[in-house]
């Protein structure tokens, strides 16, 4: 069974850091793309960056370029987000994805406050 | 940057109705078009992918279409558990891919 596990979220001050962590499990890790999307509250999802299987290649949305890094290990089975330089406007509930265009699998979010 | 339009933005039905869902894009995206389905405090689900194909254990009520710019989400008769907050993604570009900005249905 395919599993998604997110952890690192949590309350920050405008301008901190923070580390989201997301843990794979009952598929070959690096054999996919990765990626996160975010969802601020009440509102729709915002795709925010993806990884190349073996890391190569990352991109993201203009508003997190030179904040936010992604990036992976594939011998942890796992994929990170670095956030950086944190708005007040990064508040959202962050989603993990197994992805080859369309996102099949998901975890079930971390939340991410930025907030004085 | 490709932006993806959904219409409408909430929509009123009935068990038992049929609905549609548009969504264009900004250029043509060929059939790089996914759609999902949220309900509230939930991961998204992925429904249908490349335009018109219905991801594993998705109900057959649910079907897509499309290409180029415009894509429909079509339920033929709407179930209790189908009302949710349904999106578009094109995956076109991996560079940066992007959602629609949603379509929330309600029970009438």
């Amino acid at each position: 069974e395919v599993q998604l596990v997110e952890s690192g979220g949590g309350l920050v001050q405008p301008g901190g850091s923070l580390r989201l962590s997301c843990a794979a499990s009952g598929f070959t890790f690096s054999g996919y793309w990765m990626t996160w999307v975010r969802q601020a509250p009440g509102k729709g999802l915002e795709w925010v960056a993806n990884i190349e299987k073996d890391g190569s290649q990352k991109y993201y949305v203009d508003s997190v370029k030179g904040r936010f890094t992604i990036s992976r290990d594939n011998a942890k089975n796992s994929l990170y987000l670095q956030m950086n330089s944190l708005r007040v406007e990064d508040t959202a509930v962050y989603y993990c994805g197994r992805e080859w265009g369309p996102i099949d699998y998901w975890g079930q979010g971390a939340p991410v406050t930025v907030s004085s | 940057d490709i932006q993806m339009t959904q219409s409408p933005s909430s929509l009123s039905a009935s068990v038992g109705d049929r609905v549609t869902i548009t969504c264009r894009a900004s250029q043509s995206i060929g059939t790089y078009l996914n759609w999902y389905q949220q309900k509230p405090g939930k991961a998204p689900k992925l429904l249908i992918y490349t335009a018109s194909n219905l991801q594993s254990g998705v109900p057959s009520r649910f079907s897509g279409s499309g290409s180029g710019t415009e894509f429909t989400l079509t339920i033929s008769t709407l179930q209790p558990e189908d009302f949710a907050t349904y999106y578009c993604q094109q995956s076109y570009s991996s560079l940066m891919y992007s959602f629609g900005q949603g379509t929330k249905l309600e029970i009438k």
